[in-house]
């Protein structure tokens, strides 16, 4: 079957470092999206990886790595607006998005 | 620049009755999607349709119908809707769904149903 798996929930205090984990088992792999999702929003795109290592986008970073069917988001200079769910969904063989249950993140001042 | 619209925003309904859930993008992308999203689990296909003319069905799909007679519109129909589908509802859409592409995603409709 396939399955993403991720934290339920994490906490982390403004002006640090947080590092999201997301594990996947998958039919086929066209690549891995990052989605922020803010309470009662739509989600918004993050990032996008497709090929192993480290894509960097400002205070955002998102690491692959295939072989292990692995992915972590890194968040850096957390600030309060970042309190959201974070939702890492796998592109199947058939490019078809296959999502995680998301990771709500709850920054403490 | 408007993106994705849905309606309505929010809607309760009594067990058994039709609903149509709207959904219109302005973007001139080919592919949509309908997805629900309950609590504790993650986004979930109803119904996708990756040109206009053409629907498939997802992981989700009873239920539910879908009809994609243009590129903009994309609806969404309950024949008769059950205290189970009760969710938070989107819309997507992505330039292509044969290819990778990011999905941008519309407000959302949370629908009750009693």
């Amino acid at each position: 079957g396939q399955n993403i798996d991720q934290p339920t929930e994490m906490t982390a205090t403004e002006g640090a470092i947080v590092q999201i984990n997301c594990t996947y088992q998958t039919s086929g792999f066209n690549g891995l999206f990052w989605y922020q999702q803010h309470a009662g929003e739509a989600p918004t795109f993050l990032s996008y990886n497709v090929l192993d290592g480290l894509e960097e986008k400002g205070r955002f970073s998102s690491f692959l790595s295939r072989s292990k069917g692995y992915s972590y988001l890194l968040l850096k200079e957390l600030q309060m607006k970042d309190s959201a769910s974070y939702l890492c969904a796998v592109t199947d063989s058939n490019y078809q998005l296959i999502w995680g249950a998301g990771t709500k993140l709850i920054i403490k001042p | 620049i408007a993106g994705i619209t849905q309606a309505p925003t929010s809607q309760i309904l009594a067990a058994g009755r039709r609903m149509t859930l709207r959904c219109t993008q302005d973007m001139r992308h080919n592919a949509m999607y309908w997805y629900r999203q309950d609590l504790g689990l993650g986004l979930r296909l109803i119904h996708y349709s990756n040109t206009a003319g053409t629907t498939g069905k997802g992981e989700v799909p009873d239920g539910y119908s879908v009809s994609r007679a243009n590129t903009d519109d994309f609806p969404l129909t309950l024949a008769s809707a059950v205290p189970s589908q009760t969710s938070v509802y989107f819309c997507a859409s992505s330039d292509s769904g044969t290819s990778m592409n990011e999905q941008f995603f519309g407000p959302g409709t949370r629908l009750t149903v009693l």
